[in-house]
């Protein structure tokens, strides 16, 4: 069955940097582009960027251009997106997601991302 | 960017009612329109997708419709796991914007 495994929880510093991970199986990595959505507490959901496993072609929401970074490992079927310069409106819970022609068929448990000193 | 307007944002029903939730874009996207269900704490889930089309596993309680840019989720009989909130978003073109959300609450 599909599955896409993220870590419950991160907690950073202001200022810095973290890698958040996605772990897929179930499924041919490959074959489907990978969602980032975030989710601030109480609020609604974000579309972040996609990333295309295959050759790495990222698509990103505006927003988000100079904040994320998209990657992935092929060979552990992993995706991962970094997110730099951290303040408190960084902290959220964030998903990976697997899309099916743009919409997001299956997604993760969403990691909890804290930003405090 | 397409912008995505969900009504209501909240809804009290009863168990049994019917409910109607819509979504309006803010340009054309033809069918390209999924609507997600998620409960408190948990990850989002897919309802439908391509405005009408129910995801694996999905009830037939829910239904979809609508093109262009008016859309809407109809829940037929609420069951009481159907309650939470519901988002609608566009998949025609990144980036693929949500709407803001309807929390659908016991009446």
């Amino acid at each position: 069955q599909v599955q896409l495994q993220q870590p419950g929880a991160e907690l950073v510093k202001p200022g810095a940097s973290v890698k958040l991970s996605c772990k897929a199986s179930g499924y041919t990595f490959t074959s489907y582009w990978m969602h980032w959505v975030k989710q601030r507490p109480g609020q609604g959901l974000e579309w972040i960027g996609e990333i295309n496993p295959s050759n790495g072609r990222t698509n990103y929401n505006e927003k988000f251009k100079s904040k994320a970074t998209l990657t992935v490992d092929k060979s552990s079927s992993t995706a991962y997106m970094q997110l730099s310069s951290l303040t408190s409106e960084d902290s959220a819970v964030y998903y990976c997601a697997r899309s099916n022609d743009g919409s997001s068929d299956y997604w993760g448990q969403g990691t909890t991302l804290t930003v405090s000193s | 960017d397409i912008q995505m307007t969900q009504s209501p944002a909240s809804l009290s029903a009863s168990v049994g009612e019917t409910v109607t939730i819509t979504c309006r874009a803010s340009e054309n996207i033809y069918s390209y329109l999924a609507w997600y269900q998620q409960k408190q704490g948990k990850s989002p889930q897919l309802l439908v997708y391509n405005a009408k089309t129910l995801a694996e596993g999905v009830p037939s309680r829910f239904s979809g419709s609508g093109s262009g840019t008016q859309f809407s989720l109809k829940i037929n009989s609420l069951q009481p796991e159907d309650f939470g909130s519901y988002y609608c978003q566009h998949h025609y073109g990144t980036p693929y914007t949500f709407g803001g959300g309807t929390k659908l609450e016991i009446k």
